[in-house]
């Protein structure tokens, strides 16, 4: 059963970098689009970006300045860093797996603070 | 940027009732559409993709239905464990979206 888990820096000031690891376990980044998602409290659910192995990178146009995907196939690793963040930022941001039509599989989520 | 419209934004119903919820997309997406659940202090847990197929494990009582513009995700027996927001997603054109969210609730 393959299992995403993430983790990261919790508590931000505004104009620094928000930086978060998503490990995959049983199972390969290979053949799938690996999704970043994010849901600011009491809020719906905002598409970051996506990186295939073999397609690249696709961004969210309202985030593409400040965003990068990037994967380690080594350490079966995705990453997600978005510069210059305000309080605008404050989310829960998971990773996600998408096979075919559907993530269908998620991170823990973790939860990213910016304040003062 | 494809804008999907949910409805209602809270639907209140008893369990053993029959829940429809709809979604609706600013342009036709074919059947580019997936359906999510999510329980407060979770992650969204997959229920259907492109439109109207079940996701592995999903019950028999949920369905997706529709093509184009317009879709429903229909729970046909609601059981304690439904209560939850329910949201749609288009993966046909980029940056993929989702809809604001339908808050089912115990009547």
């Amino acid at each position: 059963q393959m299992q995403l888990q993430q983790w990261g820096a919790g508590l931000l000031k505004p104009s620094e970098t928000l930086s978060l690891t998503c490990a995959i376990y049983g199972g390969s980044f290979s053949g799938y689009y690996w999704s970043w998602i994010r849901q600011p409290p009491g809020k719906g659910l905002e598409w970051i970006g996506e990186i295939h192995h073999s397609d690249g990178t696709n961004y969210n146009p309202s985030l593409k300045s400040r965003v990068t995907i990037s994967v380690d196939t080594s350490k079966n690793q995705l990453s997600l860093k978005l510069s210059s963040v305000t309080a605008a930022d404050t989310a829960v941001y998971y990773c996600a797996r998408r096979a075919g039509g559907l993530e269908d599989y998620w991170g823990q989520g973790t939860l990213v603070t910016v304040s003062s | 940027e494809i804008v999907l419209t949910q409805s209602p934004a809270t639907l209140s119903l008893s369990p053993g009732e029959r829940a429809t919820l709809s979604c609706r997309a600013s342009q036709s997406i074919s059947n580019y559409l997936a359906w999510y659940q999510q329980k407060a202090g979770q992650a969204p847990r997959p229920l259907i993709y492109d439109a109207t197929n079940r996701a592995t494990g999903i019950p028999a009582r949920f369905s997706g239905s529709g093509s184009g513009t317009d879709f429903t995700l229909t729970i046909s027996s609601l059981e304690p464990a439904d209560f939850a927001v329910y949201y749609c997603q288009q993966r046909s054109n980029w940056p993929l979206t989702f809809g604001q969210g339908t808050r089912l609730e115990i009547k």
